[in-house]
């Protein structure tokens, strides 16, 4: 199985500053057939499901703000927050897909300070 | 809109099964394949297994194998999660999420709202 991990657990960060999560693969999830990552980006607000903000570690999904940014390739992946705002404290989990079991990493907790 | 709408909480004894549904509306049924993942209090989330929507065809996680059942009903554009010999560790928040593309390997791009699954004597 691919074992995800992030970093940070948690973090704090000031309306308008800059938010950045690391994500790490076990193994590549990088496809050489086709070019892509498959590693997806999730968004999960308190008692609500995951919400998919970005795939092949950097393609945006429809209606997600243009601050919400991925990038990184086969091992190692980082999702980036521009400006944070207000609605935006969550907890964000990265996801391979490249292979089953499809697994999430351990999830960061994002705040404002 | 697409939406994906699960049954109701449940409670059940050691060693019992349970069944959820997850309704889909929207899009074609027929043409995405459902996961369903599951989060345990405080832990990550966790992918159960899948079924393509169009033939029945599903695969599961080794984790499961052996007590989970992922079915669907074309008909009323419903798929079942299953799962028996329930235990306290499967005490955990159960969702449906759709395949987003195509493409064999792909996102969850839309869930249910999720099914609380509590296991206790």
């Amino acid at each position: 199985d691919i074992v995800m991990t992030q970093s940070p657990d948690s973090l704090t960060v000031s309306l308008g500053e800059r938010a950045t999560i690391n994500c790490k693969s076990s193994q590549s999830v990088f496809y050489n057939s086709n070019q892509k990552n498959y590693l997806g980006w999730y968004q999960q607000k308190p008692g609500q499901p995951p919400k998919l903000l970005i795939y092949w570690a950097s393609n945006r999904q429809s209606g997600v703000p243009d601050r919400f940014s991925g990038s990184g390739s086969g091992t190692d992946f980082t999702l980036t927050i521009s400006s944070l705002q207000a609605e935006d404290v969550a907890v964000y989990y990265c996801q391979q897909y490249h292979s089953t079991p499809f697994t999430f990493g351990p999830g960061t907790k994002l705040e404002i300070k | 809109q697409v939406q994906l709408v699960q049954s109701g909480t449940e409670v059940k004894k050691p060693g019992a099964s349970v069944k959820v549904s997850c309704k889909a509306s929207g899009y074609t049924f027929t043409n995405y394949a459902m996961h369903w993942v599951r989060q345990a209090p405080g832990q990550r989330l966790e992918w159960m297994g899948w079924i393509n929507a169009a033939n029945g065809y599903t695969k599961y996680s080794q984790t499961f194998q052996g007590r989970l059942t992922i079915t669907r009903d074309t008909s009323a554009n419903t798929v079942f999660m299953e799962l028996s010999s329930l235990g306290s560790e499967d005490t955990a928040v159960y969702y449906c999420a759709r395949k987003a593309f195509s493409e064999w390997l792909s996102p969850f791009d839309y869930w249910g709202q999720g099914t609380q699954v509590t296991v206790s004597s």
